[in-house]
């Protein structure tokens, strides 16, 4: 199962809105709503931030959305802080009930 | 609280075995399904394996089928990852994650060293 592509690096000033990319298949993020967005902070684990293409758990800022088109889904983060600045990842089901992360993100804040 | 715990990591020479334990407390461990994933040193995260809450679904990675084995002892609370035949490339740190609709929820432990080298 190969990656799902993401673009390597965003960049954003504080205040502006950017949106990082996850680009699958028919047979993962195309076939199915389950996509969901880590971000992960050096030496961290992952911290989940979108679950299920848009819904956000407790206590995750609602700067955070995601949404999806085809087999593209999307996180954007809109005011953008420094505190953001770290890797993001998506996530898909696929059609072999396996799981598949994207490439990674590396969202750094001007 | 939740709390996941990894441990077994270590060194261990190529072609060898080890087996990763993860220990949950703070839930009702028999009721959720339960996802290891791993990080090689400096770069993404992969997703390796799920046990169904019961163990009654087990998927792997094509990269670790029929090399790693993910088990759990509800009895005991704890999730395990039997890696046998270990490559190189297995090197990683190992983290276990809790299920939450099909996918590694917010509840993921601090990981777990495991490097395969001679």
């Amino acid at each position: 199962q190969a990656a799902l592509t993401q673009p390597a690096s965003v960049s954003g000033s504080p205040g502006q809105s950017i949106t990082i990319s996850c680009t699958g298949t028919s047979s993962d993020v195309g076939a199915y709503d389950y996509v969901s967005w880590y971000q992960q902070h050096p030496g961290k684990a992952p911290k989940l931030m979108i679950y299920d293409v848009v819904y956000r758990p407790s206590g995750v800022s609602n700067r955070f959305s995601g949404s999806k088109s085809g087999n593209t889904a999307s996180l954007t983060i809109s005011g953008l802080q420094a505190e953001d600045e770290a890797d993001y990842y998506c996530i898909s089901y696929t059609s072999s009930s396996t799981l598949v992360f994207g490439t990674g993100t590396k969202v750094t804040v001007l | 609280q939740v709390q996941l715990v990894e441990s077994g990591g270590g060194v261990v020479q190529p072609g060898r075995s080890l087996r990763l334990s993860c220990a949950a407390s703070g839930f009702t461990f028999s009721n959720y399904g339960m996802h290891w994933v791993r990080q090689a040193p400096g770069k993404g995260l992969e997703w390796v394996a799920v046990i169904w809450y019961d163990g009654s679904n087990i998927y792997y990675a094509d990269s670790v089928k029929g090399r790693f084995t993910i088990s759990r002892d509800n009895s005991k609370n704890t999730l395990y990852l039997q890696m046998n035949r270990l490559r190189a490339e297995d090197t990683a740190i190992y983290y276990c994650a809790r299920r939450m609709s099909k996918m590694p929820g917010a509840y993921w432990g601090q990981g777990t060293l495991v490097t395969v080298s001679s």
